[in-house]
């Protein structure tokens, strides 16, 4: 299979403040998504990413397939981006492979 | 509300006895997947139907484990004879095919195995 490596895997920021969070993966894909996972465990889609650069508000995500890596970006933290979130890729078509994930905690 | 539905969203039952949990699809979608996610872990793969064939199957479906999605709309998962290490979060996904396959999730089914 295919190896994803999140990073940090836990993050603790002030309100207001700005993150990046990275995922690598060790093969090329054809899917990449982001999701942000709630505190009742419901998957929220951010990206549909396998390259290039979305925006959608106050987040943004990178993807550079040739390089194995995508960075989700995070600007102005409110306490209501807590939670986890999570790098996922399809390999061969198929399955998901998801990251372990990163925890955000962010402070008022 | 057009998203993946799943149910019921919480179980408990008592080691030995046998569980079917259900996932309604977006409509229209011909790729459903299940995935397993332990507490502090990332979801992995179960199973996917493209339509009511099921194309692949993950080691981490023992022969307790079985899915069905007998007209290509929702599926079912079983798990019978269930054990403790079975407690988990039941996760199911639908995309609309296998060129764009953006994956959309539901809410999950939360299993407590006694």
């Amino acid at each position: 299979g295919i190896q994803v490596e999140q990073s940090p895997p836990d993050l603790i920021l002030q309100e207001g403040a700005n993150s990046t969070l990275r995922c690598n993966f060790s093969d090329s894909v054809n899917n990449l998504q982001w999701f942000h996972q709630n505190p009742w465990g419901q998957l929220i889609n951010l990206f549909y990413i396998p390259s290039g650069t979305k925006q959608n508000g106050r987040l943004s995500a990178t993807t550079v397939a040739t390089e194995r890596y995508s960075l989700l970006y995070i600007s102005s933290s409110q306490t209501t981006d807590s939670g986890v979130y999570f790098c996922a890729v399809v390999y061969n078509f198929n399955k998901f492979y998801f990251g372990s994930g990163t925890k955000l905690n962010v402070k008022p | 509300d057009t998203g993946v539905s799943q149910n019921p969203r919480h179980k408990i039952t008592k080691r030995g006895q046998n569980v079917t949990f259900r996932c309604d699809p977006i409509s229209e979608h011909n790729r459903l997947y299940w995935y397993r996610q332990t507490l502090g872990q990332g979801p992995e793969f179960l199973t996917y139907f493209q339509n009511e064939a099921q194309l692949e199957k993950s080691r981490l479906l023992s022969d307790r484990f079985s899915a069905e999605r007998p007209k290509g709309s929702f599926s079912t998962l079983e798990i019978q004879r269930t054990e403790q290490g079975d407690s988990a979060m039941y996760l199911c996904a639908s995309s609309l095919s296998v060129s764009y396959n953006e994956q959309f999730f539901g809410p999950g089914t939360r299993l407590t195995v006694l």
